[in-house]
């Protein structure tokens, strides 16, 4: 059971370089997400998707954008990547957008922008 | 809006110890109310979920909290750590209403000393 995957694990970027981060999930799960992780401040929500076709916004989405083509994959595109972007970046998803759908992550995508 | 404080940002304990991880949420509707924990260089587990009911909520691996709707707190307890139980512990709460998306605490590193 592979759940939800991202590639890469580790990336490196000069500022202004664009790249795209990976994730993947098996479960035939509605909702995905993207969080990013900063010391002391916990995760939040960059984007989000609750079905193939329908992306929004969420509290930090400036930098980032994605789409949802399937409903097994959800990229995230960095155009222009900027010092700010150094941050461990979390794909999650669930069954369907709620409260009673726990959130399933991924291991994880550590970036350095430099 | 709605917001979650974790107070205390690491919590040496020794071995076979209890502990007592503090979380104080703030919002103006009913919430539902989550904890995780993310184990080194891993992405986030459920470890409990308060979503109506009784008010003290078991989870896995021996941990519970107890819901404390007058003091707007979901504290994590564990009568006995574990050296495996090292890991960063994070309160989360959803809104009723909306979105319903997790807002995050800052995170809490439990240190399990032997």
């Amino acid at each position: 059971n592979a759940g939800v995957t991202q590639t890469p694990k580790f990336q490196v970027l000069k500022t202004g370089q664009s790249m795209t981060l990976q994730c993947a999930q098996d479960m035939n799960h509605e909702y995905m997400s993207w969080y990013r992780q900063d010391p002391g401040m916990g995760l939040r929500l960059i984007h989000y998707s609750v079905g193939a076709g329908i992306t929004d916004q969420g509290e930090v989405p400036n930098g980032y954008n994605v789409s949802r083509s399937t409903t097994e994959d959800f990229p995230l595109r960095l155009l222009s990547a900027a010092p700010s972007q150094t941050s461990v970046y979390f794909c999650a998803s669930s069954l369907r957008q709620g409260y009673n759908s726990p959130l399933h992550f991924g291991n994880g995508t550590r970036l350095t922008v430099t | 809006a709605q917001s979650v404080t974790q107070l205390d940002s690491q919590v040496p304990v020794f071995e076979e110890a209890p502990v007592e991880l503090r979380c104080n949420y703030s919002s103006s509707v009913s919430v539902y109310l989550f904890w995780y924990v993310q184990y080194p260089n891993q992405g986030l587990q459920l470890l409990l979920k308060y979503l109506s009911g009784s008010t003290l909520v078991k989870g896995i691996n021996g941990f519970e909290a107890e819901f404390n709707k007058s003091q707007t707190s979901f504290h994590l307890r564990k009568p006995s750590v574990h050296i495996s139980d090292t890991a960063e512990y994070f309160c989360a709460v959803s809104m009723d209403t909306g979105r319903r998306a997790l807002t995050f605490g800052s995170g809490t590193r439990l240190q399990v000393q032997p």
